[in-house]
C-alpha cells in the first residue's frame, strides 16, 4: 500500500534555528497537509496545499512557517526561527482530489526545540 | 468553524469489556467522518471512515462506528477489547464547504487503557 514518507523521524534544534521537515506524499494525490500534535494535545491543522499554492492555513501558521513543493515529489515545511513552543510531532498527509477520498498520514517528525 | 467533541478523556477497561467512545461534531452540512488510532510512539492509523451510504461502518480490528445524522454523532464501538487496543483514539471530520481544502478537524482524543 502506498505510504507517505517523512524525514527525519526526530530532529533536535536550538531555539532560533531554521528547520525543514520533509515529506514525500503519495504520487497521485493532489492535496497535501501539515498537522502538528503537541505532546498530550490534539492534532491541529496547520496548512493545506493544492495546485502549487496554499489553499488554507490556520492561525498557527504564521510568518515563521512556510511550505514548498520544490520538485514535484517532496513537500516541505520550513520553520524559520524555531521557538520552544514549536516542539511537537509534525505529521504530513496527502489525499486525492475528490471530497470522499481518504487521507494518508506519514509517520511524523518529532521536533524538539531546546 | 466546525468542532469535534470527544466526551471521554481517558477510558480504562478490562479485557473483553465492550467499548463505546463518543464523538460529536458541529457542522450541519455534508461531512466525512473518521476514526484514527495512535498507538504509543506511532503515527495516526485509519480505523474506519464514513463517506455515505450505510451509517454503520465497519473498520479494521473489529471496530465499528455508527453515524447518526440527527445527533451529529459518530460513536466508535468494539464488542470486546484486547490489551493490544491500548492507544489513543481520535475522531475527525472534514466538511464539503466548497472551499476545497478539505482539511480534517480532530477531536482532543480519548486515551484507552485496557487492563489484562
Amino acid at each position: 500500500e502506498p505510504e507517505v514518507t517523512q524525514t527525519p523521524s526526530h530532529q533536535v534544534t536550538q531555539m532560533g534555528q531554521e528547520v525543514i521537515l520533509r515529506c514525500v506524499p503519495i504520487s497521485n494525490h493532489l492535496y497535501f497537509y501539515w498537522y502538528r500534535q503537541i505532546l498530550g494535545q490534539k492534532v491541529e491543522f496547520l496548512v493545506s496545499f493544492y495546485n502549487n499554492e496554499i489553499s488554507e492555513k490556520s492561525e498557527i501558521f504564521d510568518d515563521q512557517f512556510s511550505v514548498e513543493r520544490p520538485d514535484g515529489s517532496n513537500f516541505t515545511l520550513k520553520i524559520r526561527s524555531t521557538k520552544l513552543e514549536d516542539s511537537a510531532m509534525y505529521f504530513c498527509a496527502s489525499k486525492g482530489l475528490r471530497f470522499g477520498d481518504g487521507y494518508t498520514f506519514g509517520s511524523g517528525t518529532r521536533l524538539t526545540v531546546v | 468553524a466546525q468542532s469535534v467533541s470527544q466526551h471521554n478523556h481517558h477510558v480504562i477497561l478490562s479485557e473483553a469489556a465492550s467499548l463505546e467512545l463518543g464523538c460529536n461534531y458541529s457542522y450541519g452540512g455534508t461531512v466525512n467522518l473518521f476514526w484514527y488510532v495512535q498507538y504509543p510512539g506511532q503515527h495516526l492509523q485509519l480505523l474506519l471512515k464514513y463517506f455515505s451510504g450505510d451509517p454503520l461502518v465497519k473498520g479494521i480490528k473489529g471496530f465499528e462506528a455508527e453515524f447518526i445524522k440527527s445527533k451529529f454523532s459518530f460513536n466508535l464501538r468494539k464488542p470486546s477489547v484486547q490489551w493490544s487496543d491500548t492507544a489513543e483514539y481520535f475522531c475527525a471530520v472534514n466538511e464539503d464547504s466548497g472551499a476545497g481544502s478539505y482539511q480534517l478537524t480532530f477531536g482532543k482524543g480519548t486515551k484507552l487503557s485496557v487492563i489484562p
